[in-house]
């Protein structure tokens, strides 16, 4: 059973545009929802996150947008730069943001000059 | 800050062979988890420990893979015997107290061939 389900899988964006990657998810006792950036021969990197009592994060270029009775949140990255170019995973947890992390599958950006 | 450190940093062994894999977290970060990221796909806890005693291990196949944290400082994580579908990167995280998100390392890629 996948629990939290991103989308794209791959996603190509021209420099300075926008990138949307989307999550969504199934179990409410989740209570905690980062964004990691990876990039190739890397650990996943903390980029931002969210909890369920606030609709939106900005931080930089990163925005988390969470709707939660839509059981859905994503990422936005404004501006985009060929340096962004990685892939990105959604994750939650039940056990704040000390917990197990459950995680999408991941988005591959790549951000074209 | 150092950051989390892990060795080897590939490994190549043969299906029905043991393997160990060895993680220093962040001084003094109580909390440690193994993760394991199969090509694709998002990473996947396998066990948590908070200092020298485990929280979640429901995940781990304890039939062949095994983890210890002496002392609540390294870790190690053995496989044995290792399987085909054990070929992944094994991911080792740490957080401290009260500080929201883990610090990764940069795992140990397992080929079993």
């Amino acid at each position: 059973q996948q629990q939290v389900k991103q989308s794209p899988q791959s996603l190509i964006v021209q420099k300075g545009g926008i990138s949307i990657i989307n999550c969504a998810y199934e179990n409410t006792a989740f209570d905690y929802f980062p964004w990691y950036q990876q990039f190739p021969g890397k650990g996943p990197a903390l980029l931002i996150a969210i909890r369920p009592d606030v609709s939106e994060k900005k931080e930089g270029r990163f925005t988390i947008s969470f709707n939660k009775s839509a059981k859905q949140f994503s990422l936005h990255i404004m501006d985009s730069q060929p340096g962004d170019s990685a892939t990105y995973f959604c994750a939650a947890s039940k056990g704040g943001s000390q917990g197990n992390l459950i995680f999408g599958k991941g988005t591959k950006l790549s951000v074209k000059p | 800050e150092a950051g989390v450190a892990q060795s080897p940093r590939y490994k190549i062994i043969e299906k029905r062979q043991s393997v160990a894999f060895w993680c220093n977290p962040i001084s003094g970060h109580a909390t440690l988890y193994w993760y394991q990221q199969i090509l694709g796909q998002g990473p996947k806890l396998l066990i948590q420990f908070q200092n020298n005693g485990v929280v979640d291990d429901s995940q781990l196949p304890k039939d062949r893979f095994s983890a210890e944290r002496l002392k609540g400082v390294d870790s190690t994580l053995k496989i044995q015997p290792a399987k085909l579908e054990d070929s992944a990167v094994y991911l080792c995280a740490s957080s401290f107290t009260g500080v929201p998100g883990y610090t990764f390392g940069s795992g140990t890629r397992l080929t079993v061939v």
